[in-house]
């Protein structure tokens, strides 16, 4: 069964404006984590922020948010005024501290227009 | 550092030919994972270890061999190349054991099987 899920293939935005990219997963492990990478069209990982499933407060780093919401067990990347830059493939991953194993989502590719 | 290193940068095998994918690491990381990105398709766990002598199936996991000797190395060996196997292959390693160790992600090894 897939684990994580992202259902959004593509998205276009105007530059500047705010944007969210879904994310829910399916886990009966307790502890576990959440992360975002970004692929830019270069191809290299770009790790973006990370929410433990123990952490209370939504994580946070610069333009970017994690909406985690756990009883939903969503955890949705929020990046606030867009930029160019951001256009990329977006990633959602989870690791089960159980076996440490870390699973990714097919993607969003998010489109930035200028 | 240099971080994440995979060889060979390009590789192209005709079916039946066997080879090894490399990846290496300077981090004493003792988590080390390999992924192949297909389109449309994310990336998929194929192998993984959790430490030298450890290692374990991810998704994806026929076709492919690993080993662990040493906690730098984390070759990944093709037996018997097929069409199917044609794919970016990315290597990866984190701290592993603990919330909020993230991966760092190798260049990519892009495989074309004719």
């Amino acid at each position: 069964a897939q684990k994580i899920t992202q259902t959004q293939p593509g998205m276009f935005v105007q530059e500047k404006e705010a944007v969210t990219l879904d994310c829910t997963y399916d886990t009966s492990d307790p502890s576990y984590g959440l992360f975002w990478y970004k692929q830019p069209s270069s191809g290299e990982m770009i790790f973006l922020i990370y929410q433990g499933s123990y952490d209370q407060q939504n994580a946070t780093e610069g333009r970017y948010s994690l909406n985690f919401q756990k009883a939903r067990k969503s955890a949705n990347l929020v990046i606030s005024a867009s930029q160019l830059g951001d256009s990329a493939m977006y990633f959602c991953a989870m690791r089960e501290n159980r076996d440490d194993k870390i699973i990714f989502g097919k993607g969003t590719r998010l489109h930035i227009l200028p | 550092n240099a971080g994440v290193t995979q060889t060979p940068k390009f590789q192209v095998l005709k079916t039946g030919q066997s080879m090894t994918l490399q990846c290496a690491q300077d981090m004493n990381h003792e988590y080390m994972s390999w992924y192949r990105q297909d389109p449309g398709m994310g990336l998929r766990l194929i192998h993984y270890s959790v430490g030298a002598g450890i290692t374990d199936q991810g998704e994806v996991p026929n076709g492919y061999n690993v080993s662990r000797s040493t906690t730098e190395d984390f070759p990944l060996r093709l037996l018997s190349a097929a069409p199917s196997q044609t794919s970016v292959y990315f290597c990866a390693s984190s701290g592993g054991g603990q919330q909020g160790e993230t991966q760092y992600f190798g260049p990519g090894t892009r495989l074309l099987v004719l």
